[in-house]
């Protein structure tokens, strides 16, 4: 069955210092991962796509599909990275959907 | 471009009352549609998806049900709400095939009293 896990429900870095957000997936085939964020009073969107192999807002992700993880990372935290960041992957076996994790909450601290 | 709204942004309704919650989307023709719950410590909760009109997919049974009249319209109904049903609901919309993700609305906190 597919699965996202965020093994941390919160995550407290200092600013500057280097931040990486945990996800680990179950999924049989070849799955399509995603990061969305959600900053305070805004709406969930979608901060990058591991089929783009972009980087974003200086983030990124990289599918790693022996450990299957897609962990996100970010040399240097600013305090405008806090938010809650979720998880969520797709792919032929998931019909129509996505599947989200739980999210992590991330604090940077100034 | 494509745009999607949501209303009510914020609901507070009694026991027992009927639920209409609606979301529409512009600039696309034919989208993927959701509803899901966000509650804290739960992550998101897909409630109902559908892939055209008529068509609607249940992902947990609950006191809620969903409805597509139109190609861009999806609504959230109840008949009577519970206690249970107060969150934050959350509409979504994407391309056939997801390559690019979902697009949210800005949500309906749902307070039940």
């Amino acid at each position: 069955a597919q699965r996202v896990t965020q093994p941390e429900k919160l995550l407290s870095v200092f600013k500057g210092a280097p931040v990486e957000l945990k996800c680990n997936y179950s999924y049989s085939g070849s799955p399509e991962l995603f990061w969305y964020v959600q900053y305070s009073r805004q709406r969930l969107q979608l901060l990058l796509r591991h089929i783009s192999r972009e980087s974003i807002k200086g983030f990124t992700a990289d599918l790693n599909k022996g450990e299957t993880s897609f962990h996100l990372k970010k040399p240097f935290a600013q305090e405008e990275d806090s938010a809650m960041y979720y998880c969520a992957l797709s792919g032929r076996n998931t019909g129509n959907q996505f599947y989200f994790g739980t999210g992590t909450s991330l604090t940077v601290i100034p | 471009s494509q745009t999607i709204h949501q209303w009510p942004a914020t609901l507070v309704q009694p026991v027992g009352s009927p639920l209409s919650l609606e979301c529409t989307v512009e600039g696309t023709s034919n989208p993927n549609l959701y509803w899901y719950r966000q509650a804290a410590g739960r992550g998101l909760q897909l409630l109902f998806y559908s892939v055209g009109i008529g068509q609607i997919s249940s992902e947990v049974p609950q006191n809620l049900s969903a409805s597509r009249p139109q190609d861009r319209q999806f609504i959230l109904s109840s008949k009577k709400l519970l206690l249970s049903d107060s969150g934050f609901y959350l509409c979504a919309w994407g391309r056939q095939g997801l390559d690019y993700g979902y697009t949210f609305g800005s949500g309906t906190r749902l307070t039940v009293v």
